[in-house]
């Protein structure tokens, strides 16, 4: 079955802090796992995105690190600011697949002033 | 470059109703996807359009039926609506080709009474 984990479901840092969001999938045809971040009544906005070929991948304060053999990848934000606060989703396709994202359930962060 | 619009933003139904939710491209974008995303939850794939057919579907009831115009533009349609229905639903818009970034728009939040 095509899932996708998500952990943990809220996450309260100091401003400053490096929070850390982590996913998990089973399905290992999955080789596109894009990051996303949605504020309150608003859609989600691409983050930044991996592929399975290289271990992280960097996009100013956004970092993915990824662990093909755990079937896991990560999302730390570095020097976290309030305006961070949001909920973030992980996602995985299979880009042969006319990209169907599978989202995870979300990570609801708070990034304390 | 206006985005990925979405309309109408709020929309009130009554069970059983039909509701017709609509969608543009962002500029560049041939390809259309809709996802449901229920209260506190990932969004959920419902289906892609392309060339101005359905290409790929996810696991939705016949209920939900779409259309792409040779604009690009797209309609999601809901028949007999059930309370379950209520979600914000959302178009992703993608470039030509198979390995398109997907970007989101705002959303449409249907309520069903």
């Amino acid at each position: 079955q095509q899932q996708v984990k998500q952990s943990p479901q809220s996450l309260i840092v100091q401003k400053g802090g490096i929070p850390i969001i982590n996913c998990a999938y089973e399905n290992t045809a999955f080789d596109y796992f894009p990051w996303y971040q949605q504020f309150p009544g608003k859609g989600p906005a691409l983050l930044i995105a991996i592929r399975p070929d290289v271990s992280e991948k960097k996009e100013g304060r956004f970092t993915i690190s990824f662990n093909k053999s755990a079937k896991q990848f990560s999302l730390h934000i570095m020097d976290s600011q309030p305006g961070d606060s949001a909920t973030y989703f992980c996602a995985a396709a299979i880009s042969g697949s006319a990209r169907q994202l599978t989202f995870g359930s979300g990570t609801q962060l708070t990034v304390l002033p | 470059d206006a985005g990925v619009t979405q309309s109408p933003t709020h929309l009130i139904k009554t069970r059983g109703q039909q509701v017709t939710l609509r969608c543009s491209p962002k500029s560049g974008h041939d390809t259309v996807s809709w996802y449901q995303q229920a209260l506190g939850q990932g969004p959920q794939f419902i289906f892609q359009y392309y060339e101005e057919e359905e290409r790929q579907r996810g696991n939705f009831p016949d209920r939900f039926s779409g259309h792409q115009f040779p604009n690009y533009s797209s309609e999601l349609n809901v028949n007999a609506l059930l309370l379950g229905d209520s979600a914000l639903y959302l178009c992703a818009s993608s470039e030509p080709g198979l390995r398109g970034e997907q970007y989101f728009g705002p959303g449409t939040r249907l309520t069903v009474t």
